[in-house]
Parts: C-alpha cells; sequence; structure tokens
C-alpha cells in the first residue's frame, strides 16, 4: 500500500512568486495536517482538514491557504513568498482529525527554497 | 512563550545506557500527548502515544503529569539505532481548531 505520497520533493522559487504542494493521504484516511519544519526546529502546524473542512489552523498569516478534494488529496498555496518561507513543508493523514488520540503518518515532504 | 518546551540538547550517551526526556506544555487544556522520532533528513514517525496512566512499550516508557503539565521520555538499554531526534508532541483546541504542537525536539545520539 502507498503511504502518503508528497510532491513535488524539492521546489525552488523566487520571492514573490507563489507555490501549489500536493498531497496525497493514505488509501482510506479522510484527514490532511500540514505543518512547516525549518532547518533545527520542530515542525509547525499550518492547517487540518477532514471531509473537505478545515479543522484547524496554526499562527500562519493569510498567504497560507489550502483545500482538501473529495478524493481526499490536498493543495498547499502560498503567495507571495517571502525568503523565510523556505522550509520542509510536511503533509500528514490520519482516518480521523486530529482531535482524537490518532497516529499520524507524514509524508517525506517538499523541500521549498525561496531565494 | 513556546507552547511546547523541550532540552534541544544533543544528549550523548553510550550504548546501554538509560535516557530521559522531559517536555513542558503550556496550554493546561491540552488534550492528547505524543513522543515522535524523527531521523535526519526523514518524516516524523509515531513513537509512542501518551497516556494519563503512563505507558510502556517494550524499552520506552512515557510518562504523563497533567497537574505540572509535564510529558517525559524514558528509554532503557540504548541502541545505536535509538540516534534520531525525538519529538514531544500535544493536541490542543483554541478558537481556530485543534492543533498539533510540536517542540523543537531533542537530539539523541547513542555511541559504541
Amino acid at each position: 500500500d502507498a503511504g502518503v505520497t508528497q510532491s513535488p520533493t524539492h521546489l525552488i522559487k523566487t520571492r514573490g512568486q507563489h507555490v501549489t504542494l500536493r498531497c496525497s493521504p493514505i488509501s482510506g484516511h479522510k484527514s490532511v495536517s500540514w505543518y512547516q519544519q525549518v532547518l533545527g526546529q520542530g515542525p509547525q502546524f499550518i492547517f487540518q482538514y477532514y471531509e473537505k473542512e478545515e479543522r484547524g489552523r496554526g499562527n500562519f498569516p493569510d498567504r497560507f491557504s489550502a483545500r482538501q478534494f473529495p478524493n481526499y488529496s490536498s493543495e498547499l498555496n502560498v503567495n507571495a513568498l517571502l525568503l523565510g518561507d523556505s522550509a520542509l513543508y510536511l503533509c500528514a493523514s490520519s482516518f480521523a482529525p486530529i482531535a482524537t488520540n490518532e497516529k499520524l503518518f507524514f509524508g517525506s515532504g517538499t523541500q521549498l527554497s525561496v531565494l | 512563550r513556546k507552547e511546547v518546551e523541550q532540552d534541544p540538547g544533543p544528549f550523548n550517551v553510550p550504548e546501554g545506557a538509560t535516557v530521559a526526556f522531559n517536555c513542558t506544555y503550556s496550554n493546561s487544556a491540552s488534550q492528547s500527548f505524543f513522543w515522535y522520532r524523527q531521523d535526519c533528513r526523514k518524516e516524523p514517525k509515531l513513537l509512542m502515544s501518551v497516556y494519563s496512566s503512563g505507558n510502556e512499550d517494550g524499552r520506552f516508557t512515557a510518562q504523563l503529569n497533567r497537574a505540572s503539565q509535564y510529558i517525559s521520555l524514558l528509554i532503557r538499554d540504548s541502541k545505536l539505532s535509538d540516534s534520531a531526534t525525538y519529538l514531544c508532541v500535544v493536541n490542543e483546541i483554541s478558537n481556530s481548531g485543534y492543533a498539533l504542537n510540536f517542540g523543537k525536539g531533542t537530539s539523541l545520539l547513542v555511541t559504541p
């Protein structure tokens, strides 16, 4: 069975551009959450979606947005990129929302570099 | 103030040693707690959930003290393969919904 897949694996953008990152959850999982991990730090929660509805939002500016599709895959969009957006973006899936004591399965991440 | 705090380490221990990691959290309404393990340049993977009564999984023991808002992880008989970063994770509810808050992680290096 495929795990959580994220694309692309690496991406280089320049300041001011926008980016779309994609995530496909494990088959049967209905919840997807997104995290930003800067080198040397723990992952920071950005969004959670469950059954196509936003169920949680972290402390990120409105330049960050996301959505979940009927097949439970998800996109994370970041507009007006800043140098500080350079990070590893992780997607995690679970069957139930993170309101429960549910195990998360992480993808390998998208490494975004903003120049 | 950081919501989930951990000693970043690094903790350098010899094989066979016992090592303990601590974590504190600031939101008393936090509902569930976890330890995740992250190897260098890899994604985090769940090590264990942390229950109020404390729980054990082989060489690993997790404890939760809600009154002190403190979580611990004890690793006995350390193996070289235990070398990794250990992330303390707290599930919280806020006005924006549910969120998983990660600590910065504690780095462990087990040496021969």
